[in-house]
């Protein structure tokens, strides 16, 4: 069975410093994705960035970069330059390649202050 | 801005109501999701519609009841909840359901409150 592990339940920086979201998953699987969703006090969750489990490159999206380390099973999110806006819950989630369940493991979650 | 769309945002009902939560995509999406999300836990899955098929019924209590009139539309109908059933419910959609790591969107939720 996967399993993903957040094991930072909150953190807290100060605007524009930059902040890293560590992320364990473990599984027997060698292909599959994982995702960083992030969850603001609205509570829609909203798609931060993706990983094809097969590209050697790390995934960015603006300020937000991911540091994939497949062999030691780590997902780490980097975010740069934080604005008050990406105060939120951040998840981490795995999917399988081929998965009829259907299933996202998440992890427990990141709950990110940022302060002005 | 979300493609996602759920109605109503906010609804409070007794113990004995009938009452239905609506999911609307126009993304072309085959794949629907309903996830109940507790305060400070992950979503949890509990329906699946793959091409308007239920899927998968994560052992959910009958009180809830999943519809899905077609490709765009996911009704939740709720009947005889308990206290305990307050939480968000997230509908969300894929383009196809489980396979190729399809991203899951997920609308704005709609907060329920069981009184």
């Amino acid at each position: 069975a996967q399993t993903v592990t957040q094991s930072q339940p909150e953190m807290s920086v100060q605007e524009a410093e930059t902040v890293t979201l560590s992320c364990t998953y473990d599984t027997s699987e060698n292909n599959y994705y994982l995702f960083w969703y992030k969850q603001p006090p609205s509570r829609q969750m909203i798609l931060v960035i993706r990983q094809e489990a097969y590209k050697q490159q790390n995934a960015t999206e603006n300020r937000f970069s991911v540091n994939f380390q497949k062999a030691a099973k780590s997902f780490s999110l980097k975010i740069s330059d934080s604005q008050l806006g990406d105060t939120a819950m951040y998840f981490c989630a795995f999917m399988k390649t081929m998965d009829s369940n259907y299933q996202l493991i998440w992890g427990a979650g990141t709950k990110l202050i940022i302060k002005p | 801005d979300t493609e996602v769309t759920q109605t109503p945002k906010h609804l409070v009902m007794g113990m004995t109501n009938k009452k239905s939560l609506k999911c609307e995509q126009h993304m072309g999406h085959r794949a629907m999701y309903w996830y109940k999300q507790k305060a400070k836990k992950p979503p949890e899955l509990m329906f699946v519609y793959s091409y308007e098929k239920l899927s998968i019924n994560e052992s959910v209590p009958s009180r809830f009841s999943p519809e899905c009139p077609n490709s765009s539309l996911l009704n939740l109908h709720l009947h005889a909840l308990q206290p305990e059933d307050s939480a968000l419910y997230l509908c969300a959609s894929s383009p196809e359901g489980g396979y190729g790591g399809n991203t899951i969107y997920f609308g704005e939720g709609s907060w329920l409150t069981v009184v």
